[in-house]
């Protein structure tokens, strides 16, 4: 079975704290994604990778960055958290073919204090 | 991406089998079905995809009518775990791209 691992379930964090958000994946999958999910919202992307040191823009990347320094890890960071951005946090990956489906870490819920 | 129409919950009794509709009837040729759940503050879970044959894994089945203008994922024997909100996605591709939810049946499993 596919194991995407999030470093944590639950993080409280103050404004303006660099917050780094870990993600691990264990089936050698190319692609990675993070997304947040908020109510009302749905799911919207963040940041994806296709490949190691690759990053490319989702929908909402203001506030954020991303590195993936080995294919297995992709971290998102918020570099001065704002309480705009306490909301759930889910790493994604998966691989080729197109209609291979993306497996889900149990996400982070984040509180900006 | 063809839009999905899913009723907005559904009850069901443990032990019994869980049939959940979805409606895509703009679904094009090359577009999969895809079913996701997730259970209250956890990540969606990857249920079960397909094109156009119908298809069973060890958690679902999923049937495909002819047309494609329709599917059902059957849970045959529901669990007070299989409590949780479901997704039906109809899309070309998700392996490189973006997911987008709807809004789901929540399905409630009840003892």
């Amino acid at each position: 079975d596919v194991k995407v691992t999030q470093s944590s379930r639950y993080l409280v964090k103050r404004t303006g704290e660099k917050v780094f958000l870990e993600c691990v994946q264990d089936m050698d999958h190319e692609n990675m994604f993070w997304y947040r999910q908020d109510p009302g919202l749905g799911l919207r992307l963040i940041y994806f990778s296709y490949d190691v040191k690759m990053k490319e823009k989702g929908d909402i990347p203001e506030g954020y960055s991303v590195s993936r320094e080995k294919k297995e890890r992709f971290s998102l960071i918020l570099e001065s958290a704002s309480t705009n951005q306490t909301s759930m946090y889910l790493c994604a990956s998966s691989s080729p073919p197109r209609n291979q489906p993306q497996h889900f870490g149990d996400g982070t819920r984040l509180s900006i204090l | 991406d063809a839009k999905t129409t899913q009723p907005p919950s559904m009850d069901c009794a443990e032990g019994r089998a869980a049939n959940l509709p979805c409606n895509h009837s703009t679904i094009s040729g090359n577009e999969y079905v895809y079913w996701y759940r997730q259970i209250h503050s956890q990540g969606p879970q990857y249920i079960i995809h397909g094109l156009k044959n119908n298809e069973t894994n060890e958690m679902a089945s999923l049937i495909i009518t002819e047309d494609r203008k329709s599917s059902t994922l059957i849970l045959p024997h529901a669990t007070l775990r299989d409590t949780a909100v479901y997704y039906c996605i109809v899309a070309r591709e998700t392996s490189g791209s973006r997911l987008t939810f709807g809004e789901g049946t929540q399905l409630t499993v009840n003892p």
